[in-house]
This record gives C-alpha cells, sequence and structure tokens, in this order.
C-alpha cells in the first residue's frame, strides 16, 4: 500500500478563499484523522471518522471548518472563508483499530493564507 | 485535562552514543502510548505502540518503556546514528478516545 496521501502538499491562498484538503486513508483503515500542527500549537485533532462517520468533531475550531468522509477512500477536509490563522500543516492518519492501532500519517498538506 | 510533556525539548549528542527521551503524562486512563519520529517537512512516523497492559516495546535499537502508574514513558536510543535525527514525539490515547501528543524532543546526532 502507498500510505497515506494527502494533496496538495502545499498551498497558498489568500484570506476569504475557499480551501479545500484532501486525503486518501490505508485501505483496510476503519479510522481516519485529520489534524493540524503549528508551532504554538502542537498537534491538534480536529475530527476523526468510523466507518465514514464522523464520530468526534470537537476539535474542529470554527464553523468555517467542515469534513467529509463520502467513502472509505476519500475524505476532505475545507475551510471556507479561510483566515491568516489559518496557516499550518494538516495531517490526516489512519488507523485499523482505534485502541489497538497504529496510527499512519500522511505527509501533511502546508497551508499558507495571506 | 490530559497533558503530555517531553524532556529535554532538544537533545544534541555524538555519534554513538546512548540516549533517552522522556515523556510524562498527567492522567494513567489511558489506552495506549505511541512514540512518533518527525523528519522535516514530513509527516509522522510510528516508532512503537506500548499499550496499557505493557510494560514495554522493542524495535531495532529503539526500546520504549511505560510506567502508566507513575504517568511516564521513555525511548531509550541504542548507538544513535546521524540518521536518528529528527522529532521525536509521544502520544497517549486516553480514555475517549483522544490521542494527545507531547510537543516532542528536537533530537541531534553529530558525526
Amino acid at each position: 500500500d502507498a500510505g497515506v496521501i494527502q494533496s496538495p502538499r502545499h498551498e497558498v491562498t489568500e484570506m476569504g478563499q475557499e480551501v479545500t484538503l484532501r486525503c486518501k486513508p490505508i485501505s483496510g483503515h476503519d479510522y481516519l484523522f485529520w489534524y493540524r500542527q503549528t508551532m504554538m500549537r502542537g498537534l491538534e485533532l480536529l475530527i476523526y471518522f468510523n466507518n465514514n462517520v464522523p464520530i468526534d468533531d470537537s476539535g474542529m475550531p470554527e464553523d468555517r471548518f467542515s469534513a467529509k468522509m463520502p467513502n472509505a477512500s476519500f475524505s476532505t477536509l475545507k475551510i471556507q472563508p479561510s483566515e491568516p490563522r489559518d496557516s499550518a500543516v494538516y495531517f490526516c492518519a489512519s488507523s485499523q483499530g482505534l485502541n489497538t492501532g497504529e496510527l499512519f500519517f500522511g505527509e501533511g498538506s502546508r497551508l499558507t493564507v495571506l | 485535562k490530559q497533558e503530555v510533556t517531553q524532556i529535554p525539548a532538544a537533545l544534541s549528542v555524538p555519534e554513538g552514543e546512548n540516549l533517552v527521551l522522556n515523556c510524562s503524562f498527567t492522567d494513567s486512563a489511558i489506552y495506549n502510548l505511541q512514540w512518533f519520529r518527525q523528519d522535516p517537512g514530513k509527516g509522522l512516523t510510528s516508532l512503537l505502540l506500548i499499550q496499557s497492559s505493557q510494560r514495554e516495546q522493542t524495535s531495532g535499537r529503539l526500546n520504549a518503556s511505560l510506567d502508566k502508574s507513575s504517568g511516564r514513558s521513555t525511548l531509550y536510543i541504542a548507538a544513535s546514528q546521524p540518521g536518528d535525527s529528527a522529532t521525536y514525539l509521544c502520544a497517549v490515547l486516553e480514555y475517549g478516545n483522544k490521542l494527545v501528543f507531547g510537543a516532542g524532543t528536537i533530537l541531534r546526532v553529530k558525526s
């Protein structure tokens, strides 16, 4: 398997624009996670899915953020409208089990909002 | 609220040295603890996963221990190499299914 695949790797946009980040988890993994990493706050869990269903979105910072998982092999994280403080690296990760499975991360999407 | 602390924040050692990275957590109600490695500009790579019922895990030159009652874990790296240079993060999966990360230890191994 190619691992967790994220796109785009880098995104530079202007404030107010819509941003869509994409993720393909490892085949067979039932859990998918979206994290955000910044220097100030470290790694923060935004939302996670189990079998395509959102389970916990309490980490989503504002209504401007939304995430979907229309099928087992694809998820999106959308920010609309984007703001400079959204600049961060966004990681997608997947695992086979929540309590026992290792977490496998993608290479991340580096977002810069000007 | 679970807090994960990693000490030291940064470490620089000569090649060949054995070293220990420390991780502590405030709430012992955890399912497991995981150690990750992160290279600059890259994602996190899982190194070792220790279930709450286990005391240690080993993989090659890496050994991780877990003392759940005292809220501590250590990552031991034997015979360090320049290729080990990276940021090492520990994370605990707490009841409620949230993985809480430490801030990481930046390791530099000098050749």
